[in-house]
């Protein structure tokens, strides 16, 4: 069950920590993507990156941040000014950027206390 | 802006009896439609696109741009259906890249 493996699957922190997501692939896919699920909101974009060493905010940015060094590492990092942390993180990737298919991750659920 | 509106948080029908989950769409653009499902305790993966207009599992998905729809279909509901459906649009973003936007999603419970 490779493809998109997210780490670890659960993550507890205390607030005003920072915490870093992982989330690799070895599908050699160009774009990543991160995600935030909550009940009722369905699915919305923190950050995507298109290539390597490149990455733009999705719809929900704030209080979040990205780095994309490798071709297969896609870590994201919950600042502590990010006022509502705990949630589903989900990671995807897609071939290339202009490909409509993702895919998934098995997600991290993030609990800030 | 693109948005994707999915009226029912849940749907919940016995099995046999047809199934239809809602999806309608908001883009200026020739949009380009998908259904992602996730299983209990799996991945969400896609389950099909407008563009192949092909049946998957039995479901198919119009898409129909008068009405700005594209509504997932099944004639008879398995019990193996019960899993949350996600509608998903992609549009174009800066750079030339795609960008899925998903609706919040509905949660299909089928019943013995």
């Amino acid at each position: 069950d490779g493809g998109i493996t997210q780490s670890p699957k659960y993550l507890f922190r205390k607030e005003g920590q920072n915490v870093t997501l992982s989330c690799e692939q070895n599908l050699n896919h160009d774009a990543m993507y991160w995600y935030r699920q909550d009940p009722g909101q369905g699915l919305r974009l923190i950050y995507y990156s298109q290539i390597v060493n490149d990455f733009q905010k999705g719809d929900i940015a704030e209080g979040y941040s990205v780095s994309r060094e490798k071709k297969e590492s896609f870590p994201l990092t919950v600042t502590s000014a990010q006022k509502n942390p705990t949630a589903f993180y989900l990671c995807a990737s897609s071939l290339r950027r202009d490909s409509y298919e993702q895919y998934f991750g098995p997600g991290t659920r993030l609990t800030v206390t | 802006a693109q948005r994707v509106t999915q009226p029912e948080k849940l749907l919940s029908v016995f099995k046999g009896a047809p199934v239809e989950l809602k999806c309608n769409y908001s883009y200026s653009g020739s949009p380009e439609l998908f259904w992602y499902v996730q299983y209990s305790r799996q991945r969400l993966q896609l389950l099909l696109r407008h563009i192949s207009r092909e049946s998957i599992k039995g479901f198919t998905a119009d898409l129909n741009k008068g009405e700005t729809s594209f509504h997932l279909k099944k004639p008879f509901a398995q019990e193996e259906d019960s899993a949350m459906y996600y509608c998903a649009l992609s549009g174009l973003v800066t750079g030339g890249g795609n960008k899925l936007t998903f609706g919040t999603g509905t949660q299909l419970k089928v019943e013995l």
